[in-house]
C-alpha cells in the first residue's frame, strides 16, 4: 500500500478541547491533503500542504508536514460539536492518483 | 456553482440487474473520478478520467463500466454485481490532473445495495 496509517482510529473529546490526528505515508509525495466526511456523505477538502512546506494554517486548523518522517498532523483547536466527523489524509502520487488514509473518527461531546 | 451532483442517492439492485450511476459538475473541471467506499473504510480509487478520456483504471472488475460522455458528465454502468459490491460510490472532480487540480470536489455519493 502507498498509504500508511492514521492514528488514532477514533478520538472522543469535549467541546472546547483541541483534537490532534496523525497521518503517516510510505511514498514520495507532491502534497498532502486533509478531508472531512460527515457520516455517509461526500468528502470536503480542508487544507493542502505541499512537500516543501512545513506548516499551514486555515482558521482553526493547523497542519504540519515532516517529509523526513513521512508524517503529517492535523490540529483542530477549540473543537465544536459540529466538528464531529471522519477526517482523512490523502496523498497525491506522481501518477496523479489521490490515495486516502484509513481515517480518524472524531466525536466532540457538547 | 461548486457542486458535484450524484444521482440516485440510494440504489437497491439485484445481481442480474443493469443500472447506472450518474455524476454531473458545472465547474469546468476536466478531471473526474469514481471512488468506492465501504463502511468505516477510506475511499478507494476506481477510475480517473482526464479530458473525457480514461486515464486510470485501478484494476476494477469489468462489471463496472465507466463512461464520460462530455466534460460535465460521468456515468458508472453496473451489471451483474455481487453483494460485496455494496458500498457508497463517490464521484469527484478536479480542475485537471496538473498542479492546479489537486483539490478534489466530491458529490454526496450513491449508497448502493446489491441483493
Amino acid at each position: 500500500s502507498q498509504q500508511g496509517e492514521e492514528d488514532p482510529q477514533a478520538l472522543s473529546i469535549q467541546e472546547g478541547e483541541n483534537a490532534t490526528m496523525n497521518c503517516s505515508y510510505k511514498t514520495s509525495i507532491n502534497n498532502l491533503q486533509w478531508y472531512r466526511q460527515n457520516s455517509g456523505r461526500g468528502l470536503v477538502h480542508l487544507i493542502l500542504i505541499r512537500s516543501n512546506e512545513r506548516e499551514k494554517h486555515s482558521g482553526r486548523l493547523r497542519v504540519t508536514l515532516d517529509t523526513s518522517k513521512k508524517s503529517s498532523s492535523l490540529l483542530i483547536t477549540a473543537s465544536r460539536a459540529a466538528d464531529t466527523a471522519s477526517y482523512f489524509c490523502a496523498i497525491r502520487t506522481g501518477g496523479f492518483k489521490t490515495i486516502f488514509g484509513a481515517g480518524t473518527r472524531l466525536f466532540v461531546k457538547a | 456553482d461548486t457542486e458535484v451532483t450524484q444521482t440516485p442517492k440510494h440504489l437497491v439492485m439485484g445481481m442480474t440487474n443493469k443500472k447506472s450511476l450518474k455524476c454531473e459538475q458545472h465547474m469546468g473541471h476536466r478531471a473526474m473520478y469514481w471512488y468506492k467506499q465501504k463502511a468505516k473504510k477510506p475511499p478507494e480509487l476506481m477510475f480517473v478520467y482526464s479530458y473525457e478520456k480514461l486515464s486510470i483504471n485501478e484494476s476494477v472488475p469489468s462489471r463496472f463500466s465507466p463512461e464520460c460522455p462530455n466534460s460535465s458528465l460521468l456515468n458508472l454502468h453496473l451489471h451483474a454485481l455481487q453483494p460485496e459490491d455494496s458500498a457508497l460510490y463517490l464521484c469527484a472532480s478536479s480542475q485537471d490532473l496538473g498542479t492546479g487540480g489537486e483539490k478534489l470536489f466530491f458529490g454526496s455519493g450513491t449508497q448502493l445495495s446489491v441483493l
